[in-house]
């Protein structure tokens, strides 16, 4: 078993959708839980983080951590065409695990 | 790309010839991380480093080495290298735990 699972998809929704995207862990002793997201032939780039538990918002995007049931996800609302990406989880410190990641499309 | 090349961006080689990957940053990031991406599989951690001439092995680590000489470049080098290393190569740099930024990758076919 990985140590973080991540439903690959793809997954196609209309633009002003709202996105949920999610990961499922399996090690508790690692407190940071991190989303990438990375768009065809680029390098991830650090979407948001969260530590420990809870929920996180910056703008349209909230992430959200639930360590009872060790899953985390990541919230996108008024979908743009622009946010058409690869999106991964990944948890750990210096030494990061990643989900395989989620091809998201957003039809205009 | 936050200050971070690498270089060559894409490369075709035969099998069993050694090649080496260069990462190099304007940061001046205390860590440094060489990452294999494979579809499927996702990112996985080849090795890093926690400063100038400490280097640590991470997940899929077997076939490659690593080298940091100068705070600014990590080197990756394929000793001998198989069809199974075809992949694309990504950099990452951090300061902090949870903040790692990538570089552009490095498409590397071996024939």
């Amino acid at each position: 078993q990985k140590e973080v699972e991540q439903d690959p998809g793809p997954l196609s929704v209309p633009e002003g959708a709202i996105v949920s995207l999610n990961c499922t862990y399996s090690n508790s002793a690692f407190q940071y839980f991190m989303w990438y997201r990375q768009y065809s032939r680029k390098g991830p780039e650090l979407l948001m983080y969260t530590y420990s538990s809870g929920n996180k918002e910056d703008g349209r995007f909230t992430a959200q951590v639930d360590k009872s049931s060790k899953y985390i996800s990541l919230f996108i609302r008024d979908s743009q065409p622009s946010d058409s990406a690869t999106y991964l989880c990944a948890q750990g410190a210096q030494k990061l695990v990643f989900g395989q990641g989620t091809r998201l499309t957003i039809n205009p | 790309d936050a200050g971070i090349t690498q270089s060559p961006r894409h490369k075709v080689t035969e099998t069993g010839t050694p090649v080496t990957l260069r990462c190099h940053q304007t940061e001046n990031h205390r860590y440094m991380y060489w990452y294999r991406q494979d579809p499927g599989h996702g990112l996985r951690l080849i090795h890093y480093s926690y400063g100038v001439k400490d280097t640590d092995k991470g997940e899929v680590s077997d076939g490659y080495s690593v080298s940091r000489s100068k705070t600014e470049d990590f080197l990756l080098t394929l000793e001998s290298a198989t069809s199974s290393q075809t992949s694309v190569y990504f950099c990452a740099i951090s300061e902090k735990d949870y903040e790692q930024y990538f570089g552009p990758g490095t498409r590397l076919t071996v024939t």
